[in-house]
């Protein structure tokens, strides 16, 4: 299957400052990289999802980039708020299932 | 309410002891798939399924099985549960996960959280 590597696996911020969580993957026929955050004790949940037909997106605080070059891509979050403390957890299609990376802890400093 | 009803949400078993976790989902999903999360290891998949009588190993299917007789249901089985299948398992359910179409939202159930003594 699909090997997605992700970075950091821990990541503390300070609230207001930016977080970045990158991950790669192995596959180049992959061509949809969801997001999903995953509070303590509760579901992981789509935050943000790109297509590799786009290089970026973005949703209020959260944006995504997309090097499909690289094999890589990366969740941005600006102005982090204890609310975004949280795992997160990158993933790639590889034909019918979603492979994971290992996750972030992501921790915002108050 | 959409959702992905997972039962139980949490079990202490012993080394042997047969146990289905049941998982239900109320939006017609075609997919449904289950997850195992540990610490360290991210979620990894353990089956999925397309739809109704087609099912497909994931990357850890070793000691588990499921079937999918019905579109709503997909329930998972340890025939003869280990102490390295304690773990916090997620059902998830999605319209349709194919990569090349229409991909949808993978919506988890709440987890169960099994520990196998």
């Amino acid at each position: 299957g699909e090997n997605v590597e992700q970075h950091p696996s821990t990541l503390s911020v300070q609230e207001g400052d930016s977080a970045v969580i990158k991950c790669t993957y192995s596959d180049s026929a992959s061509n949809y990289f969801p997001w999903y955050k995953q509070e303590l004790g509760k579901r992981p949940q789509l935050i943000i999802d790109i297509r590799s037909n786009v290089g970026e997106k973005k949703d209020q605080r959260i944006a995504v980039t997309l090097n499909k070059t690289a094999k890589h891509f990366s969740l941005h979050i600006t102005e982090t708020q204890p609310e975004d403390s949280a795992v997160y957890f990158c993933a790639t299609l590889d034909d019918y299932k979603l492979s994971f990376g290992a996750g972030t802890t992501v921790t915002v400093r108050a | 309410e959409a959702q992905v009803t997972q039962n139980p949400r949490y079990l202490i078993t012993v080394t042997g002891k047969k146990l289905t976790v049941t998982c239900s989902q109320n939006m017609n999903h075609e997919y449904m798939s289950w997850y195992r999360q540990d610490p360290g290891l991210g979620l990894r998949q353990i089956y999925y399924s397309m739809n109704v009588e087609v099912t497909d190993k994931g990357d850890v299917p070793e000691g588990y099985k499921v079937s999918r007789k019905e579109k709503r249901n997909f329930p998972l089985i340890l025939e003869s549960p280990s102490p390295n299948q304690t773990s916090l398992y997620f059902c998830a359910s999605s319209p349709r996960l194919v990569r090349g179409f229409n991909t949808g939202e993978l919506f988890f159930g709440e987890g169960s959280r099994l520990t196998v003594l």
